[in-house]
């Protein structure tokens, strides 16, 4: 199994710029997630989805929008990049929710805005 | 958010030594996880801790949830170099869905 695959690796993006970092999982879980990670910060949950055609806000959702059209897919958009959405983002999956539930992690992407 | 505080921020230990990370908060959790996160990859499950009081060992690590389910620790005898990585402590809180917050992790390096 893949598990959790992202693409781009690694991108450069001039300010105001637009992209799309895609997420897709093998797992069939229900549950979808993006981070991003900054030094000194930890995780913080940008948008989430329970199920395919649903997306929710999390911690920190401005400047970007996410679409699941398909269960397995997971897309990230940043509208006009800004030197503060410089990060690692990571997809996340898991079956389901309550304290047990395992989130299984993607390669991450990381993005710089010039 | 139900703020997840980590202690020490980094930690350098030679081989064999024993440490242990702090993961506290002010808040009660349904539960705790542990990961680990080795450059370039995401982060992968240790554990998860539900029960007040409860422990867990996984071979050389041992996982402590506080009896009022608001603090954690992981202990690691006789580290290896292998045990190198960023420890990340991840607490779902009693009225979320099951969003995890994330503490900003423990950097552990050990030289041989």
């Amino acid at each position: 199994n893949a598990g959790v695959t992202q693409t781009p690796k690694f991108r450069i993006l001039k300010i105001g710029q637009s992209m799309t970092l895609q997420c897709t999982q093998d797992m069939n879980h229900n549950y979808m997630y993006w981070y991003r990670q900054d030094p000194g910060m930890g995780l913080r949950l940008i948008h989430y989805s329970v199920g395919e055609g649903t997306t929710a806000k999390g911690e920190v959702p401005d400047g970007y929008n996410v679409s699941r059209l398909k269960k397995q897919n997971f897309l990230l958009g940043l509208e006009s990049a800004a030197p503060s959405q410089t990060s690692v983002y990571f997809c996340a999956s898991s079956r389901g929710t309550g304290p047990s539930r395992e989130q299984y992690f993607g390669p991450g992407t990381r993005l710089t805005v010039t | 958010t139900q703020l997840l505080e980590q202690s020490p921020q980094f930690l350098s230990i030679q081989e064999g030594e024993n440490l242990t990370v702090y993961c506290n908060s002010s808040s009660v959790f349904s539960s705790l996880q542990w990961y680990r996160q080795e450059p370039g990859e995401g982060p992968v499950l240790l554990v998860t801790v539900v029960t007040g009081g409860e422990v867990k060992k996984l071979k050389r690590l041992t996982f402590q949830f506080g009896d009022a389910r608001k603090d954690s620790s992981l202990h690691i005898t006789a580290a290896q170099p292998g045990d190198t990585g960023l420890y990340l402590c991840a607490g779902t809180a009693p009225d979320s869905w099951g969003k995890l917050q994330f503490g900003a992790g423990t950097q552990v390096v050990v030289t041989p």
